[in-house]
């Protein structure tokens, strides 16, 4: 059974400080995607990465697919208020979606 | 990007009525759709994998007579909850499957009374 453990499970930082969520498994994914969703609503897709060491910047999160595509990291650089929400990791292949628990980041201003 | 709309964004029934759950794709066609239960505070839990014109395949320990789906066109998935049970109140999501990735709609935040 495939499993993804994201880690951690919550993080409560100040605007301005940067952080790294992980996301881990022991099984090769043909290809992982990291969602944010806030609450009430669908999860949003951010990035896919489907090559080992790719790594993926969109504005001030920088995406990283370990190099034998079983693990991610997801870095926030200089997080603000409006990154707040449930981050979630998520590996499969042929359409599949595993996800791991999420990470539910609260920045304060 | 890919947009997946849901209807209705949320519904308040009565224990053992039905109710049914709209998935669109709006802009592409979705030969696989997936449907998801998430409880608060918790992760997706993918209930089934709705394939366009055949059956569903439904994940362990979710009764496929309960949760009847319906993906009767490249378009359109529905779910279908039937003799609904306040156990049974939860947020449903759907997505669509596209290019190795998955659209998710805005769920449906169903309470059975």
């Amino acid at each position: 059974t495939q499993l993804l453990e994201q880690s951690p499970q919550f993080l409560s930082i100040q605007e301005g400080e940067n952080l790294t969520v992980y996301c881990n498994s022991s099984s090769v994914f043909s290809s992982l995607q990291w969602y944010r969703q806030e609450p009430g609503e669908g999860p949003v897709l951010l990035v896919t990465v489907v090559t080992g060491g790719e790594v993926k910047k969109l504005k001030r999160l920088t995406f990283q697919f370990g190099d034998a595509r079983k693990d991610s990291s997801l870095h926030i650089t200089a997080a603000q208020p409006g990154d707040t929400g449930l981050y979630l990791c998520a590996g499969g292949s042929q359409g599949n979606l595993i996800f791991g628990k999420g990470t539910k980041l609260s920045v304060k201003p | 990007g890919a947009v997946v709309s849901q209807h209705p964004s949320w519904v308040i029934c009565k224990s053992g009525t039905s109710v049914k759950i709209e998935c669109r794709s709006l802009d592409f066609q979705a030969t696989t759709m997936f449907w998801y239960r998430q409880f608060p505070k918790q992760s997706l839990m993918l209930m089934a994998t709705s394939n366009e014109g055949s059956k569903a395949t439904y994940e362990q320990g979710v009764e496929k007579d309960k949760f009847l789906i319906n993906h009767a066109s490249l378009t359109l998935s529905t779910l279908t909850v039937t003799s609904a049970h306040p156990e049974d109140s939860s947020f449903y999501i759907c997505s669509a499957y596209r290019s190795y990735e998955q659209y998710f709609g805005p769920g449906t935040r169903l309470t059975v009374t």
